[in-house]
């Protein structure tokens, strides 16, 4: 069974604070997804990898960055967290090839900035 | 112009009927693949059944089945008999392109909240 784990379920950070959301999966995948959700808005693309140390930008990459050292790993950073990045964060991974198509999705972190 | 377009923000149903989710999408790609994902109040994400464009029939999945009509740019999802733990927010999204390096990547749409009623 393929697992994508997040480092926290509900996550509360100050204004200003350098915050850092861990994603780790363990089949082995080359593309890894960093979405936020909100509501009324659906899932948004913030950055992906498709490999170690390569980042693409996706839909609202401002105020984030990501970092993948190692295959099973990927970090979202918000470099100062603002209230408006209050939402809901979730991780995905899928392996490279013509028959695999489903992303397989972490819990989901929920952010709070104070 | 919105690539995946869910006109229901919400829709209650009784138990055991059947439900029809609506999805429309936009592409200009030949090739393309549709999803439906499953949040429940838990949070995570189920995938649920997958069309690809190219595909002739439409998808089933147990008692979900994709309706599939590609004139229209529609892919709507059909639950047979609902069940109260059908009860959960329904996604739809959109990957354009061949699947392969690079082309991974999903647009969702904004969400559909199903309510069964017992």
């Amino acid at each position: 069974d393929v697992k994508v784990t997040q480092s926290s379920r509900y996550l509360v950070k100050r204004t200003g604070e350098k915050v850092f959301l861990e994603c780790v999966q363990d089949m082995d995948h080359e593309n890894m997804f960093w979405y936020r959700q909100d509501p009324g808005l659906g899932l948004r693309l913030i950055y992906f990898s498709y490999d170690v140390k390569m980042k693409e930008k996706g839909d609202i990459p401002e105020g984030y960055s990501v970092s993948r050292e190692k295959k099973e790993r990927f970090s979202l950073i918000l470099e100062s967290a603002s209230t408006n990045q209050t939402s809901m964060y979730l991780c995905a991974s899928i392996e490279n090839g013509y028959l695999s198509y489903e992303q397989y999705f972490g819990p989901g972190t929920r952010l709070t900035v104070t | 112009a919105q690539k995946i377009t869910q006109t229901q923000p919400g829709m209650f149903v009784q138990e055991k009927e059947a439900v029809t989710l609506d999805c429309t999408y936009d592409t200009s790609d030949p090739s393309y693949g549709l999803f439906w994902y499953k949040q429940p109040s838990s949070g995570e994400m189920i995938f649920l059944i997958y069309q690809g464009s190219y595909d002739q029939q439409n998808a089933t999945e147990g008692r979900y089945s994709l309706n599939f009509q590609k004139a229209r740019k529609s892919a709507n999802l059909v639950i047979s008999a609902s069940q109260l733990g059908d009860s959960a927010m329904y996604f739809c999204a959109m990957r354009e392109g061949h699947i392969n390096f690079g082309n991974e990547k999903l647009t969702f749409g904004t969400g559909t909240r199903l309510t069964i009623i017992p």
